[in-house]
């Protein structure tokens, strides 16, 4: 089955409301990273949080190793926002290799 | 910030043809990395290499080859391209296997 799961899949805002983007992974992750994907297809990290809380920014990320899942905050939310915003994980056994999820495709409209 | 570069940025190709793509880094990574993304699967690793010479199988090898020639240069070969690899391909460095990954700009790879 599918190892890294986001939700939602799209999200629309208006301009000024906060966005909540959730990661499920199903196994034991050493690390986990938050990308944005331009619409332009351009990817950048945005910041790494395998445990615990980080704020960077507008941008808040707590993950709950334990229950295996990972929250990124927006606040504020601005239409340069806009892009697709992906979950990576690094299992625990395995190789040095980061698992995707799908992504959720994030609208903010002003 | 780590400088990820790819080409050709753009490229057609025939059922059959022979496609190379390049990557390369000058931040003096160690690891380089090769993923294809289509929509609803996110980003899937092809081959990923921790040092010039060295190659490693990723989740969805089947029909490419890849070589690092040295430790800036990490190449994607589809020998024999097919129409399933039509796809958005990006390269990646990171200083170490669990370290943030810095991504290219991506190769539009279309197979007719």
């Amino acid at each position: 089955g599918q190892q890294v799961q986001q939700s939602p899949s799209s999200l629309v805002l208006q301009e000024g409301e906060n966005a909540e983007l959730q990661c499920n992974f199903s196994s034991t992750a050493t690390q986990l990273q938050w990308f944005y994907q331009s619409p332009g297809g351009s990817l950048v990290s945005l910041l790494s949080n395998p445990s615990g809380t980080k704020h960077t920014g507008r941008l808040t990320s707590t993950t709950v190793t334990k229950e295996r899942r990972s929250s990124l905050h927006i606040s504020s939310s601005q239409t340069t926002d806009s892009g697709t915003y992906l979950c990576a994980i690094h299992r625990k056994a395995g190789n040095y290799k980061y698992v995707f999820g799908a992504g959720t495709r994030l609208k903010v409209i002003a | 910030e780590a400088a990820v570069t790819q080409s050709p940025r753009n490229k057609v190709t025939v059922t059959g043809g022979n496609v190379t793509l390049s990557c390369r880094q000058t931040n003096s990574h160690n690891y380089m990395y090769w993923y294809r993304q289509d929509t609803g699967h996110g980003l899937r690793l092809i081959h990923y290499s921790y040092g010039a010479g060295n190659l490693q199988i990723g989740d969805v090898p089947d029909g490419y080859k890849a070589t690092r020639t040295t430790q800036e240069d990490f190449f994607l070969l589809l020998e024999l391209a097919s129409p399933s690899q039509t796809s958005l391909y990006f390269c990646a460095s990171s200083v170490g296997g669990q370290d943030t990954q810095y991504f290219g700009p991506g190769t539009r790879l279309l197979v007719l």
